[in-house]
């Protein structure tokens, strides 16, 4: 079946505008998580969805990150007023929850913001 | 916060050769992942394990609950393995999504 999609593929904006990337998780799984990798920083996590759970803000590295999950399925990442050290590949990843549920990753949306 | 950590960093082997690579983390924790970067981007999750030992076909994933280290192994080395290979543990307090990544080791298979 159709795997983790992300979209866009790339995505160049200009400091201060603001961006949205979209993640279409896999059909029937419930957990759906973002990630990001930096340039020389590895990957770091952002937020975490679980069904109907709150959700695990915990990574947004500041406010002018958001997310949501409409409907339990479609996520939609929002970085607001973007600055040049949002510059990186932003990843999706779901799964059918639980410890022991593998994560599928999608491409990734890598920003680049000048 | 848990802390991950991988060796080595970077990893140049001929094809054939048995490769290991190390992962230990700081913190007790539910399962530890290993994911598989090839260039281009694409990450795939390799295993999550919480006790003992995993094969899929030349890979071999172990982990030391107790010593808190896990190790990747790959038997008979191909230059297709060349890729980054990540651990990654979940952050102490933080939920199953909230994982620690290790800064990933670079392998070069050489035919």
């Amino acid at each position: 079946g159709a795997g983790v999609s992300q979209s866009p593929s790339n995505k160049v904006t200009e400091k201060g505008k603001d961006v949205e990337l979209r993640c279409d998780p896999i059909s029937g799984h419930t957990a759906l998580y973002w990630y990001r990798q930096s340039l020389g920083q590895g990957l770091e996590f952002l937020i975490y969805f679980q069904g109907n759970s709150a959700p695990d803000k915990s990574g947004l590295p500041s406010d002018r990150f958001s997310a949501e999950r409409t409907g339990g399925s479609v996520s939609t990442l929002t970085i607001q007023r973007t600055q040049q050290e949002d510059s990186a590949v932003y990843l999706c990843a779901s799964s059918l929850g639980g410890f022991n549920s593998p994560l599928h990753f999608g491409n990734g949306t890598r920003l680049t913001v000048t | 916060k848990n802390e991950v950590e991988q060796s080595p960093q970077n990893l140049t082997a001929q094809e054939g050769e048995f490769i290991t690579i190390n992962c230990s983390y700081s913190v007790g924790i539910s399962a530890l992942h290993w994911l598989q970067q090839h260039p281009g981007g694409g990450i795939v999750s390799l295993f999550m394990l919480s006790s003992g030992k995993k094969k899929h076909g030349r890979l071999i994933a172990t982990i030391n609950i107790q010593e808190k280290h896990s190790s990747l192994h790959i038997t008979a080395s191909h230059p297709r393995d060349s890729a980054v290979y990540i651990c990654a543990a979940p952050n102490y307090g933080g939920s199953q999504g909230n994982l620690i990544f290790g800064k990933g080791t670079k392998l070069s298979v050489k035919p």
